[in-house]
């Protein structure tokens, strides 16, 4: 099975910081990553997916990169309605995917 | 607009049976693949199961395999998650979820629905 470290688990940041997100996977899964926020209560919602395409509608703030087994999610200039949690999961042993362990931003 | 309405959640005893469903809109469901997934209360997501868009073929995770099955009925426009011999560890907020298409990531979710198994 393919295991997906999310690192870190948590971070504190102020509006307006830049924040970084990391994803790594146990072996190569080229660009089939693909990055989730989520609120509290609420269901996932799609960010990024194959690594770096922006899902329509999402804001130009986020952005991802990687390809391989390392891959990062940035917010460029953190919003108030950005504070969530944020999943990669990875499709390359498709039809059977990973999550990995999430990253919850939280208010500084 | 796509609209993805789970339902069939509740509280149920170890080792009974739960079927959840999930009403599909605003797109050609029969044209997509659908999944479920889960989200143990303060833990993450976890895939359950993908049924190609035919319903010809299907693929569970392995904490599920042999106790979950997922159909669909297109001239319904429904997904369904019949789960058996349900555990403690099955309790979780259960997504519907679209493929996007080409079986790599989601672009639509349901809201959820909440199964607890508890005695």
């Amino acid at each position: 099975d393919i295991q997906m470290t999310q690192s870190p688990s948590s971070l504190s940041a102020s509006v307006g910081d830049r924040v970084t997100i990391t994803c790594r996977a146990s072996q190569s899964i080229t660009t089939y990553l693909h990055w989730y926020q989520q609120k509290p209560g609420k269901a996932p919602k799609l960010l990024i997916y194959t690594a770096s395409s922006l899902q329509s509608g999402v804001p130009s703030r986020f952005s991802g990169s990687g390809s391989g087994t390392d891959f990062t999610l940035t917010i460029s200039s953190l919003q108030p309605e950005d504070f969530a949690t944020y999943y990669c999961q990875q499709s390359y042993s498709s039809p059977q995917w990973t999550f990995g362990q999430g990253t919850k931003v939280e208010i500084k | 607009q796509v609209q993805l309405v789970e339902s069939g959640g509740g509280v149920v005893q170890p080792g009974r049976s739960l079927r959840l469903s999930c009403a599909a809109s605003g797109f050609t469901f029969s044209s997509y693949g659908m999944h479920w997934v889960r989200q143990a209360p303060g833990r993450g997501l976890e895939w359950v199961a993908v049924i190609w868009y035919g319903g010809s073929d299907k693929y569970y995770a392995d904490s599920v395999k042999g106790r979950c099955t997922i159909s669909r009925d297109n001239s319904k426009n429904t997904v369904y998650l019949q789960m058996n011999s349900l555990r403690a560890e099955d309790t979780a907020v259960y997504y519907c979820a679209r493929d996007n298409g080409g079986y790599t990531y989601v672009d639509y979710w349901g809201q959820g629905t909440l199964v607890t198994v508890s005695s």
